[in-house]
């Protein structure tokens, strides 16, 4: 049973470039979130998508996130001009919706991408 | 503004006994409610969730209450075991038909088994 996977798992970058972290999906699932996480505190939605569709992306931090679904399979996230508010855990998720399922979202998360901006 | 909020940031617990976790929520769209658990440096792990037209879902060791009224659910684990010891997070979400769906968090509860 593979799970979501994220890659890379650490990433230490220097302020100022970019960096870009990649999500593979359970299979079936339709459906991606990306999420960030600070210290002592929640997931915090960014943005997801439904197949390639970006579905929402008002969340995303500032004009420096941005991230695609190409072909519906994995999905980017990128940093542009990284600050030191930007190191975070960035979470993956996936779930599968739409006819045939229940009316619920049930996500399921990968490991994550711990980035540290120096 | 917090929307899904876990006031007790730590609990300890006795192993063998019951474990309670609570949290509270104030939006009134919410319809959905998971609990996840999380270990340092990984992901979080979907334990079990409950919809707003249930007040029970247990799975095994675990069981989730609903008091939609009070806007207040509770996470029970019994028998507590050192290997529960984690960061339990609560999640809702609308239902699918109401739109976007993503997980609003709590900031979780760090739970620590004692054996």
């Amino acid at each position: 049973d593979t799970g979501v996977s994220q890659d890379p798992r650490h990433k230490i970058t220097k302020r100022g470039q970019n960096v870009t972290f990649r999500c593979d999906p359970i299979s079936e699932h339709n459906r991606l979130y990306w999420y960030r996480q600070t210290l002592g505190q929640g997931p915090e939605f960014l943005t997801y998508f439904q197949n390639e569709a970006q579905l929402e992306k008002s969340r995303l931090l500032s004009d420096r996130f941005s991230a695609e679904r190409p072909k519906g399979s994995f999905s980017t996230l990128e940093i542009q001009r990284t600050e030191q508010g930007d190191s975070a855990m960035y979470l993956c998720a996936s779930s599968l919706v739409g006819p045939g399922t229940e009316e619920t979202d049930t996500q399921y998360f990968g490991p994550g991408t711990r980035l540290t901006v120096l | 503004d917090q929307q899904v909020k876990q006031n007790s940031p730590s609990l300890s617990v006795q192993e063998g006994r019951i474990s309670i976790l609570n949290c509270d929520y104030t939006n009134s769209m919410f319809d959905y409610f998971l609990w996840y658990k999380k270990y340092p440096a990984e992901g979080p792990t979907f334990l079990i969730s409950i919809s707003s037209i249930k007040d029970k879902n247990e799975d095994g060791r675990f069981t989730v209450f609903l008091n939609k009224s009070a806007k207040h659910l509770s996470l029970h684990i019994v028998p507590s075991q050192p290997g529960d010891s984690a960061v339990y997070f609560c999640a809702a979400s609308p239902f699918l038909n109401s739109g976007n769906t993503p997980l609003v968090f709590g900031k979780g509860t760090r739970l620590s088994v004692i054996a």
